[in-house]
């Protein structure tokens, strides 16, 4: 069973970019059954998807954060990372790195394994 | 965006009790629809794929249904571990969204 453990600044500052890196253990990364993405709770907003990469480094990302987010893989490491540049308060929440099947050839998407999730907060 | 709509928002149940939860999509997602369970403090857990598909290893009281617009996540005799909140997932289309979730508590 692959696991996923996210990493990162708990503290960011406002306007400043969120880097997040997730380490994957017990399995590659590279697995083409595979897209990695980013998962973020906040309070008054619930659960939203943010993006998702393939171990090539295509991405899709939602909308609403497109022009702020980078999301990237780095074989290598097994690990692949997330940037969100611009911060501000809304961006405070606990942010998970999931696993899900790639679309492209299955369709559904459910997110079967995740991180714990690390705590961030914007603030200055 | 679609939009994923559960209710109740929260229930109050006891131990051996049958539990229902209603999630609705703002417009037909076929049975791209996912179920997860979540305890405080810990990331989401996959409980059910494709409407009514048990992810394996989940325990044969849950089960789903529907198709389209509407669909619903049961638990036949609730357990003390059930407790804790379940969130509706679409995957039709992107963006992928969530319901606000529904928190099942003791009563």
């Amino acid at each position: 069973q692959p696991q996923l453990q996210e990493s990162g600044p708990g503290l960011v500052k406002p306007s400043e970019t969120l880097s997040l890196t997730c380490n994957v253990s017990g399995g590659s990364i590279s697995d083409t059954t595979y897209y990695w993405a980013w998962i973020r709770q906040s309070p008054g907003k619930g659960l939203e998807w943010l993006g998702s990469v393939f171990h090539t480094g295509i991405t899709f990302y939602t909308p609403s954060l497109e022009s702020r987010l980078t999301l990237s893989v780095d074989t290598s490491m097994n690990q692949f990372s997330l940037r969100l540049h611009s911060v501000t308060a809304a961006d405070s929440a606990l942010y998970f790195c999931a696993r899900h099947l790639n679309p492209t050839v299955f369709g559904i998407v459910p997110f079967d394994y995740w991180g714990r999730g690390i705590l961030i907060t914007v603030s200055s | 965006d679609i939009q994923m709509t559960q209710s109740p928002s929260s229930l109050s149940a006891s131990v051996g009790d049958r539990v229902t939860i209603t999630c609705r999509a703002s417009q037909n997602v076929g049975n791209y629809l996912n179920w997860y369970q979540q305890k405080p403090g810990k990331a989401p857990k996959l409980l059910i794929h494709s409407a009514s598909n048990l992810q394996t290893g989940v325990p044969s009281r849950f089960s789903g249904d529907g198709s389209g617009t509407d669909f619903t996540l049961a638990i036949d005799s609730l357990q003390p571990e059930d407790f804790a909140t379940y969130h509706c997932q679409q995957s039709d289309s992107s963006p992928w969204t969530f319901g606000q979730g529904t928190k099942v508590e003791i009563k």
